[in-house]
């Protein structure tokens, strides 16, 4: 059975910076892209960025509203994930979703862990 | 970047069928992945690639795609069908390589 169990989150004042982890089972980690998709209080989702696996040289891409902020890495020997989110804002506060990619589309999904930026 | 347009909620009755659409330029030409999420809990694939369902999802769900317009249909609705849903494309184009619709709210009356 696929897992994917985000943690890290918490509340952090703005300007600050936080380490998201995802950390799966159930499927071999290393053969996968990962990404990461927010989703603001009420509001719809996003995706924030993606790390291919290393088959595919394991670059990563990120959405611009987060590009040059946070930084998306995976230790496949852990079989985790991270985000690294620094220079934080008032609205990156969001529930987190750690996601599997198949191809194009994310075929499992973490439970998410909440990120509150405030001061 | 690619927008995606869904209507934000569509009422049901029990044993009806509920269509959501999922509107884009060109969508037709690009697959299309719908997401159902009840409250509180993480989004669910149901259907991918315009009309596949992953296993355990119901025969219910069915997608088409066509034109500037995606469909996401539930047959025989049931009260455990309400939730959020939302459509998906890849758009290596947009600032955002993968792009949610706005999302719909469906009801069941």
């Amino acid at each position: 059975e696929v897992q994917l169990v985000e943690s890290g989150g918490g509340l952090v004042q703005p300007g600050r910076s936080l380490r998201l982890s995802c950390t799966a089972s159930g499927f071999t980690f290393g053969d996968y892209a990962m990404s990461w998709v927010r989703q603001a209080p009420g509001k719809g989702l996003e995706w924030v960025g993606f790390i291919r696996s290393k088959a595919y040289g394991g670059t990563t891409e990120y959405a611009a509203s987060v590009k040059g902020r946070f930084t998306i890495s995976r230790d496949d020997s852990k079989s985790i994930a991270y985000l690294q989110m620094n220079s934080l804002k008032t609205e990156d506060t969001a529930v987190y979703y750690c996601t599997k990619n198949k191809r194009i589309h994310f075929d499992y999904w973490g439970q998410g862990t909440l990120v509150t930026v405030s001061s | 970047s690619y927008v995606l347009t869904q209507p934000p909620s569509v009422s049901v009755a029990p044993g009806q069928t509920a269509r959501i659409t999922c509107g884009g330029n060109n969508i037709g030409s690009k697959s299309v992945h719908w997401y159902q999420q009840k409250p509180g809990q993480a989004p669910v694939l149901v259907v991918y690639d315009d009309s596949d369902r992953p296993s355990g999802i119901p025969e219910r769900f069915s997608g088409s795609n066509s034109g500037n317009t995606a469909t996401l249909t539930i047959s025989r609705v049931e009260a455990g069908d309400e939730a959020d849903y939302y459509c998906q494309v890849w758009d290596s184009s947009s600032d955002h390589f993968y792009v949610f619709g706005t999302g719909t709210k469906v009801t069941v009356l």
